[in-house]
């Protein structure tokens, strides 16, 4: 198994640029998450997706959006990039449902994106 | 609200000695406790987890951590020290409640994280 996957690993974006960052797990897990992480602030929640054909918004959700394209895949899009955005980003996944709430969470090994 | 609070940004100690990273929690139903570790430009990796039963639970690498419902801890410990595991450790908190439920409100709720710096 790969895990969790994530592309690209690096990006620089001028500000007003948009792109989607792309997770995939081929664990079977139902929830996927992306967080960001910023020195000294920890991660933060942006959405998350309970199951396939659901988001919620996280802690920080405003310039992202997501897709849930299938049990699989949970993307990230900056439609307009702000310097404010720049920072690594973490998709993660778990399995969850009635009886599986002592998983842990399976991290992909990042984006680091900078906007200029 | 649930959140976790890693009072101290770094922690140096030296090869050998003993090592402990706190941790403290604060949850509306009983915790999922949980010890993530950074390493440099990689994503989390899993250490350990308190769920139930025994209060000094073991994980991977010969880190172990006590559960304190008292004093809402969750202490990460080694007993002696690597140079190796310098790093950035997370301590994350999930609420039983929802998580039962399956619900993904039983999301992950990380602290800022603490710099261990361990020198030779």
């Amino acid at each position: 198994n790969a895990g969790v996957t994530q592309t690209p690993k690096f990006q620089v974006l001028k500000t007003g640029q948009s792109m989607t960052l792309q997770c995939a797990q081929d664990m079977n897990h139902n929830s996927m998450y992306w967080y960001r992480q910023d020195p000294g602030m920890g991660l933060r929640l942006i959405y998350y997706s309970a199951s396939e054909g659901t988001t919620d918004k996280g802690e920080v959700p405003n310039g992202y959006n997501v897709s849930r394209l299938n049990k699989r895949e949970f993307s990230l899009r900056l439609e307009s990039a702000a310097p404010s955005q720049t920072s690594v980003y973490f998709c993660a996944s778990i399995i969850s449902g009635v009886g599986t709430g002592s998983y842990e969470q399976y991290f992909g090994p990042g984006t680091r994106l900078t906007v200029t | 609200a649930q959140s976790v609070a890693q009072p101290e940004d770094q922690v140096n100690v030296a090869e050998g000695n003993p090592l402990t990273v706190k941790c403290t929690y604060s949850v509306s139903g009983n915790p999922y406790l949980f010890w993530y570790v950074q390493y440099p430009n990689r994503g989390l990796q899993f250490l350990l987890k308190y769920i139930t039963g025994d209060n000094l639970v073991k994980g991977s690498y010969g880190f172990e951590a006590e559960f304190n419902k008292s004093q809402t801890s969750f202490h990460l410990k080694k007993p002696s020290a690597l140079v190796s595991d310098s790093a950035l450790y997370f301590c994350a908190v999930r609420d039983s409640l929802s998580a039962d439920r399956g619900s993904t409100l039983g999301r992950l709720y990380f602290g800022r994280g603490t710099q261990l710096t361990v020198w030779p």
